[in-house]
């Protein structure tokens, strides 16, 4: 299976401060259709995961563009620019080109 | 608006059969791809499986010999059957449509003790 270990574990940042999570890749997620299936969710206290970025860089619809995505191949990141309050939660990769999909570790973004 | 809610028990002793149902309104799962993902205790996410539009079915190799992904178009509604469960297979359960995962259900806790 394929392993997605994310970095940080634990995030801690202030309202405005822009952050970056990893998510590192055992193997190449490039699948033979040209697409990289990288997604990033974001799960809120007491709330299921949300979408938050598909394909490595593209923003799902209502999702503020203060987020983003980037990378190729093995290495992906996430970025927020200006942490805002409601971004505190859990944010996890997850990879749908390999089967069995597979999810990274989670990064716990906590207020500082 | 596309909307998934899970049901069904929260409590399942050890050995028996845990049983989820989806039910989906606003969009037809006759179309795209459904699924279940469990989380464990702690942020452990786990990709259970899923059933297609056309009803063919695909499993994580883990679960394999113990895990079923049947639907009822008339309902608009799939089911989950994990089979000779354990206190390990203790964790809240979500429906989401897949392959894009933008959609999910609220999540149902279940707990395996006896």
């Amino acid at each position: 299976d394929v392993v997605l270990t994310q970095t940080p574990p634990t995030l801690s940042a202030t309202i405005g401060q822009s952050v970056s999570i990893s998510c590192r890749s055992s193997q190449s997620l490039l699948h033979s259709n040209g697409n990289t299936y990288l997604n990033w969710l974001l799960q809120r206290p007491g709330q299921p995961p949300q979408l938050l970025i598909y394909l490595v860089s593209r923003l799902e619809s209502g999702v503020p563009n203060r987020f983003s995505g980037s990378g190729s191949g093995t290495d992906f990141t996430l970025k927020i620019s200006g942490v805002e309050a409601e971004d505190l939660g859990v944010y996890y990769c997850v990879q749908s080109t390999h089967a069995p999909w597979t999810f990274g570790g989670g990064t716990k973004l906590e207020l500082k | 608006e596309v909307q998934l809610q899970e049901s069904g028990p929260g409590l399942v002793k050890p050995s028996q059969s845990l049983s989820l149902t989806c039910s989906v309104t606003g969009y037809s799962i006759t179309s795209n791809y459904w699924g279940w993902i469990r989380k464990f205790p702690g942020n452990k996410m786990e990709w259970m499986g899923y059933i297609s539009y056309s009803g063919s079915t695909s499993y994580n190799p883990s679960l394999k010999s113990r895990i079923s992904i049947t639907r009822d178009t008339s309902k608009n509604q799939f089911f989950l059957q994990l089979n000779s469960v354990t206190t390990e297979d203790t964790a809240t359960y979500y429906c989401a449509r897949y392959v894009t995962l933008d959609y999910w259900g609220q999540g149902v806790m279940v707990t395996v003790s006896s």
